[in-house]
């Protein structure tokens, strides 16, 4: 099977614009989870999508939005970027019917200037 | 507050040694622990994961051991290898459907030295 693909895997954006990012969960996979990672901070939980429905929030500003498709396949917005947005972001995919294991895409290294 | 502690930023181990990384956690809530690898520029890796009701899962080199007691768990490798260097996550769930949120530490860099 081919595994969590995410894309751009590199954004440079500058503050107060807003940016996309896109990640194709593994096939059959319909849970699919936001994380940011920062270097103090470690992988913070964003979102979890499952079904098209939002299922799991983090503790993250409305800033942060995300929605899946049919396909399963996600989309994360981030709007009006502030320097501290800069970090990598994952996504994860999981079955997401009761196994916890969860496997993550390459990530998004995004950079605000 | 940081609910999963992993309060050893590196550790370094000889080729062939036993490697433990630790992570303490503080919500009795957490019933399923999970063991993520990560490369630079790479996203984690699943490595291993135990079950609450178990103190023990053992996978090839690695080992994960639990004691809920103390609220700790410990990732053991055996022999460390220097393909083993790389950043190691615990990470817990609450285990119930339609939580598939994990709450990571923040990692421990492992150096295998040759």
């Amino acid at each position: 099977k081919a595994g969590v693909t995410q894309t751009p895997r590199y954004l440079i954006k500058t503050r107060g614009q807003q940016v996309t990012l896109s990640c194709s969960p593994i096939s059959g996979h319909r849970s699919v989870s936001w994380y940011q990672q920062t270097p103090g901070q470690g992988l913070q939980f964003l979102f979890e999508y499952f079904s098209e429905t939002q299922r799991n929030k983090g503790n993250f500003p409305g800033r942060f939005s995300g929605r899946q498709f049919s396909n399963s396949r996600s989309e994360m917005n981030v709007s009006t970027l502030e320097l501290g947005d800069s970090a990598l972001y994952l996504c994860a995919s999981s079955s997401g019917t009761g196994s916890y294991e969860q496997y993550f895409g390459p990530g998004t290294r995004l950079t605000v200037t | 507050d940081q609910q999963v502690k992993q309060n050893s930023p590196s550790l370094s181990v000889q080729e062939g040694r036993i490697s433990i990384l630790n992570c303490d956690y503080t919500n009795s809530m957490f019933d399923y622990f999970l063991w993520y690898k990560k490369y630079p520029a790479e996203g984690p890796t699943f490595l291993i994961s135990i079950s609450s009701i178990k103190d023990k899962n053992e996978d090839g080199r690695f080992t994960v051991f639990l004691n809920k007691s103390a609220k700790h768990l410990s990732l053991h490798i055996v022999p460390s290898q220097p393909g083993d260097s790389a950043v190691y996550f615990c990470a817990a769930s609450s285990g119930n459907f339609g939580n598939e949120k994990l709450t990571f530490g923040t990692g421990t860099r492992l150096t295998i030295i040759p």
